[in-house]
């Protein structure tokens, strides 16, 4: 079952704050978050694992609460750079614990 | 380091024929998932690939199928193409249980 983001797009001031949402109605044991400018192919952001373990490569911030099935992604400080299209991702177990993607959060940052 | 290459870029079919998309790996990387990517949606999963088996398949007919070749390399095939087959599709390569995967470009199919 696809997560599902929220919201579905946000308009944001350059060095303004965004946090963008992740649900899921199963249980989740990671959750992997990335990003697609427009044209472009998507790049991964960094992963969530269940016990509180991060890896990413890039200085973005977020959250992961096993027990509300959520995660957040927090974008502080945001700059132009940042404005995209964010996905989350979360293992299905139906398809092999390969990645089931949520529609996607629309950034635009402004300067 | 060679990233994930794919072509065509863009194609235009009609309905009803079969098509092949092909994509090759980053340097190093033995596994291939495929994703259609409506506009406007989150890339959805096909299927992968890893040492030439099918490793995993997501809600999608069988008129998809794939194949990988020893070089990790990859294609997508699409039999009988309908209207809602245009997408972009999406292939993206990593190391098996490696977390982090690596799109390509995309290849824009268009039926007609």
């Amino acid at each position: 079952q696809q997560p599902v983001q929220s919201p579905q797009a946000v308009i944001l001031r350059e060095g303004e704050d965004a946090v963008i949402n992740c649900s899921s109605s199963k249980a989740l044991y990671s959750v992997h978050w990335y990003r697609q400018k427009h044209g472009e192919a998507p790049v991964f952001l960094m992963i969530l694992l269940k016990g509180g373990e991060q890896k990413g490569h890039e200085k973005i911030s977020a959250s992961f609460n096993e027990k509300k099935q959520q995660s957040s992604l927090y974008l502080t400080a945001s700059q132009l750079s940042y404005s995209g299209t964010y996905f989350c991702g979360t293992p299905q177990k139906e398809y092999g614990n390969k990645l089931v993607f949520g529609a996607g959060t629309i950034l635009r940052v402004k300067s | 380091e060679t990233g994930v290459t794919q072509s065509p870029t863009h194609l235009i079919k009609t309905r009803g024929q079969q098509v092949t998309l092909r994509c090759s790996s980053q340097s190093g990387h033995n596994t291939v998932s495929w994703y259609q990517q409506a506009l406007g949606q989150g890339p959805q999963f096909i299927f992968q690939y890893y040492r030439e088996e099918e490793n995993g398949r997501g809600n999608f007919p069988p008129r998809f199928s794939g194949l990988q070749f020893p070089n990790y390399s990859s294609e997508l095939n699409v039999n009988a193409l309908e209207l809602d087959d245009s997408a972009l599709y999406l292939c993206a390569s990593s190391q098996l249980g490696g977390y982090e995967q690596f799109f390509g470009p995309g290849t824009r199919l268009t039926v007609l």
